[in-house]
């Protein structure tokens, strides 16, 4: 069976420092990956998915950038956070080439920028 | 573009039914979802519906979808303290690979 693993569960950064966060998917190959962010009391935005290795596309002009190093690692990172980057993040996967497969989701990072 | 909309709190008894309404606006949708998000944690799928169905059930969970109107409702029937949680619905078109998500409802039942 598939999982997802996200990590860390939390993180408290200061304004001005970097960013990383990790997401990696067991038990299939060549998935899509995502990455969404969701705001206190807010729905999900999507910020990044990605079909392949090297392909990312970026959906909110924003400081973050995402980069997917191996097929089935997902990472999302920062130069320099901002306030506004506060949020729960989550990675998700979802089957390749199979139009309308769910998005199977993360445990999500919390991060707090103070 | 693609727009999903749901009201943001619903609160109902123990043992009552829980209805929870969502409408989107993709004409295109070809699968609608619904997931779970209990605090802190990350999203569960809990059911789905191809477009071409008027109803799904799965044990206490009814999903209704009206394809004419865009509407999709999820109801739980014998609604227990541990249904309480964020509802999200989420739709799919054709051939994307994206999911656009609704903003949430969040469920609170009291005893």
């Amino acid at each position: 069976s598939q999982t997802i693993h996200q990590w860390p569960a939390t993180l408290v950064q200061p304004v001005g420092s970097p960013l990383s966060l990790e997401c990696t998917v067991e038990g299939t190959s060549n998935p899509n990956l995502y990455w969404y962010r969701q705001a206190a009391g807010r729905g999900l935005q999507l910020l990044f998915y990605s079909i392949g290795i090297d392909q990312i596309s970026s959906e909110v002009p924003q400081n973050l950038s995402a980069s997917r190093p191996q097929d089935r690692q997902f990472i999302l990172s920062s130069k320099k956070l901002l306030l506004s980057d506060s949020g729960f993040y989550l990675c998700a996967w979802s089957f390749r080439g199979s139009y309308n497969s769910p998005l199977h989701f993360g445990n999500g990072t919390r991060l707090t920028v103070t | 573009g693609e727009d999903v909309e749901q009201s943001l709190f619903l609160s109902v008894r123990e043992g009552d039914s829980s209805v929870i309404n969502c409408t989107y606006t993709d004409s295109s949708s070809t699968y609608l979802y619904w997931y779970k998000q209990e605090p802190g944690a990350g999203l569960q799928l809990l059911t789905y519906i191809f477009s071409n169905m008027d109803m799904k059930q799965d044990q206490r969970l009814t999903v209704l979808l009206n394809k004419k109107d865009k509407h999709l409702s999820l109801r739980i029937a014998d609604t227990q303290t541990g249904d309480s949680a964020i509802y999200f619905c989420a739709e799919i078109g054709s051939n994307t690979d994206k999911l656009i998500f609704g903003t949430g409802t969040r469920l609170q039942v009291f005893p």
